[in-house]
Parts: structure tokens; sequence; C-alpha cells
């Protein structure tokens, strides 16, 4: 159990364009979704936090017209980069926070999404 | 001072040591505790929470100390499967979760 699936896997796009990355929460409701961006060798870093239907809690520095967030159920959530750039490129991984049968409180990452922007 | 803190390590051991790390937490109101692991390029998996009392999970053992405000976890006859950096993540109130920056583990043959 506990299981959450992020798409697309990995991404390669041209500057200026948008990209979207969908978490999904398999065989739980995840009330809360988390997203993070990790660069190369470098901690996970907390971009938002979000709970279904409402607006998602952004962290200081991250820019929330760049970074859209919607968690319209409690199995999905998305992250679309807008107008992405170069530094943009990196690994952004989502994870999941609900009430299973034997879990309460942990969060459950996704396999994560490789974003390269040429 | 960082709201989590580890040793970045590498502690490199041999097969069958036992390591043990240590991470601080600031806020003295944090409320859940959890260590993850995380292999290289790939997401964090949930290890093990950590509770009040203490736990323990096969080789893996778990203590929180909430008076000097820090979280352990002991790993007992390493394998070399153990490699990989452990996160410590505390979890406080409306639901703000803080990562450490993780401890890297380097399990020698």
């Amino acid at each position: 159990g506990a299981v959450v699936s992020q798409h697309p896997s990995w991404v390669i796009c041209k500057s200026g364009t948008s990209v979207k990355i969908e978490c999904r929460s398999l065989d739980f409701q995840a009330t809360t979704m988390f997203w993070y961006r990790q660069f190369p060798k470098q901690s996970l870093m907390l971009m938002a936090t979000s709970n279904e239907g409402s607006k998602a809690t952004y962290e200081q520095g991250v820019e929330k017209d760049k970074f859209l967030i919607n968690h319209a159920s409690l199995t999905l959530s998305t992250l679309t980069v807008t107008s992405a750039h170069p530094e943009d490129s990196s690994f952004y991984i989502c994870s999941a926070s609900g009430e299973t049968q034997y879990h309460y409180n942990e969060q459950f990452f996704g396999p994560g999404t490789r974003l390269t922007v040429l | 001072r960082k709201e989590v803190e580890q040793d970045p390590g590498p502690f490199n051991v041999p097969e069958g040591a036992t390591v043990a790390f240590n991470c601080t937490y600031s806020n003295s109101a944090s409320q859940s505790f959890f260590w993850y692991r995380q292999d290289c390029r790939k997401e964090p998996k949930l290890l093990m929470s950590v509770y009040s009392s203490g736990n323990e999970d096969g080789r893996f053992t778990a203590q929180l100390n909430r008076a000097s405000q820090y979280i352990s976890l002991l790993i007992r006859d390493s394998k070399l499967s153990d490699s990989a950096t452990y996160l410590c993540v505390v979890r406080g109130g409306y639901q703000k979760v803080t990562f450490g920056t993780g401890t890297k583990l380097q399990v020698i043959p």
C-alpha cells in the first residue's frame, strides 16, 4: 500500500514552454501533497504544500505564478512549470500524505520527474 | 541555526559494523519524526517513523530525545545494500515538513 506515481518520469523541453507534472496516490487518499525540487548533490527543497481543494502554500522564494499547483482531488495533484528556463532543470519529486491502514502522517514519494530545459 | 541538522558524512564502514547517525532539530514544538533513505538519483523511501518510546525494525533502531531535541538511527550488522543517504525528516504544526541534508553511508566489503 501507499504507492505514489508521477508522470512523466523525464521530460526535455525548449526554453519558454510549460511543463505539467502529475502526481497520483494510487491506493490511498492524499489529504496533503508536497512538491519538492532537488538539484544534483543537494538536499530536497520543499517548494509547496497543497491540501485537496485549497490553494497551495508556497515556501519562501518559490514563485507561485511560475510553479502552478492544482490539487483538485484526493488522489491527484499537478505541478505546472510555466515558461520554463534552463535554471528550472531539476529533479521534481512529489509526495503524498494521508491516513492509510498502516500509516499516519508519513509521506510517500513519487519516483520523481527529471526536467531538462534546453 | 538550521531547522534540521545532520552530519553529511560520508560514513565509510565495513560490512557487519554498527553505525549510528544523529539528527538535531531546532523547533521544540515538532510533532513527528521520520528516517528516509535515498539512493542515488532516486526518490526518498520511508525507512521508519520515530516514536517517543523508540522503535526497532530488524537491524534498524530509531530513538527520539525530546529534551535534547535529536533523533538517532542505529544500523546493526551493516550490509552493502545499506549504502545510501539517510534523511532525517521533522514535521511540525500546519503540516510543515523539514528535511535534513542527509547523511551519506557507504558500507565497504
